[in-house]
């Protein structure tokens, strides 16, 4: 069965310091992830992704992630943020063989002025 | 490019009526899209996947009878909620698998707040 967690419900950090919101996977088969935004009573727009290829993976809005196969985890990070960046952030994976997407808890980025 | 659409945005219904939600690809052929449902500060799932001329494909626990969905074309699906109760609040979001170099990926609908007073 495939499955993403998101440890952590809420991510505090300042505008200008680097963050990192966190993902771990649990796949069979090769991973194929995603990072999505949402904001308030918006949709999700797509950050970024991994199919294959390179462990970092650059994406949206100077978002970028880290595939750690060893480790199972695909986390998000930005070296300085922004306020704009607060919003609900999902990581997802994706189902090989039905083409469905399993979406983390969601985590809730809040960045102080 | 792959943008997909919802109508409405939001709708208020009395409880016991049926609501329709659309989805629409807008420049491109979706020969599936997802239905999604979203509780406040909680993820998203999902419901159903659609299949273009063919029935769609329901998650356990999800009412068939309840959640009607149709996918007429390869650019619209619609999600009726029949007899719709309060429980059946929440925010709804649709998604469309896309073809070609992006098939890997699913793009999504701005969601539709559904409030069953």
């Amino acid at each position: 069965a495939q499955s993403v967690a998101q440890p952590e419900d809420q991510v505090n950090v300042a505008e200008g310091n680097p963050l990192t919101v966190k993902c771990t996977y649990s796949v069979s088969g090769n991973p194929y992830l995603f990072w999505y935004v949402q904001y308030p009573n918006r949709g999700l727009q797509f950050l970024l992704k991994y199919i294959t290829g390179d462990n970092l993976v650059k994406g949206s809005y100077g978002f970028e992630a880290e595939f750690n196969k060893s480790q199972t985890s695909f986390h998000l990070k930005k070296p300085s943020a922004l306020v704009s960046d607060s919003a609900l952030y999902f990581c997802a994976v994706r189902d090989y063989n039905f083409n469905k997407f399993y979406f983390g808890s969601g985590t809730k980025l809040n960045v102080k002025p | 490019g792959a943008v997909v659409s919802q109508h409405p945005s939001w709708v208020i219904c009395k409880s016991g009526t049926s609501v329709k939600i659309e989805c629409r690809s807008l420049d491109f052929q979706a020969t599936t899209m997802f239905w999604y449902r979203q509780f406040p500060k909680q993820s998203l799932m999902l419901m159903a996947t659609s299949n273009e001329g063919s029935k769609a494909t329901y998650e356990q626990g999800v009412e068939k009878d309840k959640f009607l969905i149709n996918h007429a074309s390869l650019t619209l699906s619609t999600l009726t909620v029949t007899s719709a109760h309060p429980e059946d609040s929440s925010f709804y979001i649709c998604s469309a698998r896309a073809p070609g170099t992006h098939r890997n990926e699913q793009f999504f609908g701005p969601g539709t707040r559904l409030t069953v007073l």
